[in-house]
C-alpha cells in the first residue's frame, strides 16, 4: 500500500447505528487530518492530529469521536449521525504542522457516508 | 465573507487554450498557497504550491501570487480533456491557527475536445 488509504470507501448506515471510519497512512509522516466534504461546500476541516496527539478539534458535534492510537492510523467512531452527516470524508497527512511555513497534505480516497 | 473565494464556474475553455483560475484570501497573514485537483468523486490532489510573490512554473501548470492584492491564481497552458475537474485553493490561516488549510469551493473546469 502506497499513500493514503482509507476503508471503507462507501458507508451506509441508519441513525442509530455505530461505525467507525479508517485511515491509514504510508508516508511516514507526523500529522493527520479528517475533513468533510458537502456537496458544492468548501472541504471542512474537522480534527487535526499530530504525533497521536489532537491539536484541533474545529466545533464538531460529539457524535463524530476520532481516535489516533499510532501517527500511522487515525479513525473517525460515528454514532447516532443525522442525514445531514451524509458526505465524502476524507482523511490527508502531512510531514509535520509546518507553522512556520507551508506544508503539503495527501489525501485519501475518501469514505463516500449515507446516513438513512 | 468568505476566506478563501473561488468562481465556482463551470468554466469552459477549448482543448490547446490557456485555463486561468483564480482565487482570493482574505487573511494577509497567509503564508502557504495550494492548489489541488479533484475529478468526480476522487479525491483531491495536490498540483503545485507557492509561497513567495510571483510565479512558478511545473510543466503545463503556473501558479502566480500576488499577496499585496491577496490573489492567487492558476494557469493551465496546452488545456486537454483530462484536465476537466474542480480545481481546488487552499490557503493557510494563521489567524486562527497555523495548522490550518482553508479551502475555496473550488472552480468546476471544462476543456472541450
Amino acid at each position: 500500500e502506497t499513500g493514503v488509504t482509507q476503508t471503507p470507501r462507501h458507508l451506509v448506515m441508519g441513525m442509530t447505528n455505530k461505525k467507525s471510519l479508517k485511515c491509514e497512512q504510508h508516508l511516514g509522516h507526523n500529522a493527520m487530518y479528517w475533513y468533510k466534504q458537502s456537496a458544492k461546500k468548501p472541504l471542512e476541516l474537522m480534527f487535526v492530529y499530530s504525533l497521536e496527539e489532537r491539536v484541533e478539534n474545529n466545533s464538531v458535534p460529539s457524535r463524530f469521536s476520532p481516535e489516533c492510537p499510532n501517527s500511522s492510523h487515525l479513525f473517525l467512531h460515528l454514532h447516532t449521525l443525522q442525514p445531514e452527516d451524509s458526505a465524502l470524508y476524507l482523511c490527508a497527512s502531512s510531514q509535520d504542522l509546518g507553522l512556520a511555513g507551508g506544508y503539503t497534505q495527501y489525501f485519501g480516497p475518501g469514505t463516500r457516508l449515507t446516513v438513512l | 465573507q468568505k476566506e478563501v473565494e473561488q468562481n465556482s464556474g463551470p468554466l469552459s475553455v477549448p482543448e490547446g487554450a490557456i485555463a486561468s483560475l483564480n482565487c482570493t484570501y482574505s487573511d494577509r497573514g497567509s503564508q502557504s498557497f495550494f492548489w489541488y485537483r479533484q475529478y468526480s468523486g476522487k479525491s483531491p490532489e495536490l498540483i503545485m504550491f507557492i509561497y513567495s510573490n510571483g510565479d512558478k512554473e511545473d510543466g503545463r501548470f503556473t501558479a502566480q501570487l500576488n499577496k499585496a492584492s491577496q490573489y492567487v491564481s492558476l494557469l493551465i497552458r496546452d488545456s486537454q480533456p483530462s484536465d476537466s475537474a474542480t480545481y481546488l485553493c487552499a490557503v493557510n490561516a494563521p489567524s486562527g491557527s497555523a495548522r490550518q488549510l482553508t479551502f475555496g469551493s473550488g472552480t468546476q473546469l471544462t476543456v472541450l475536445p
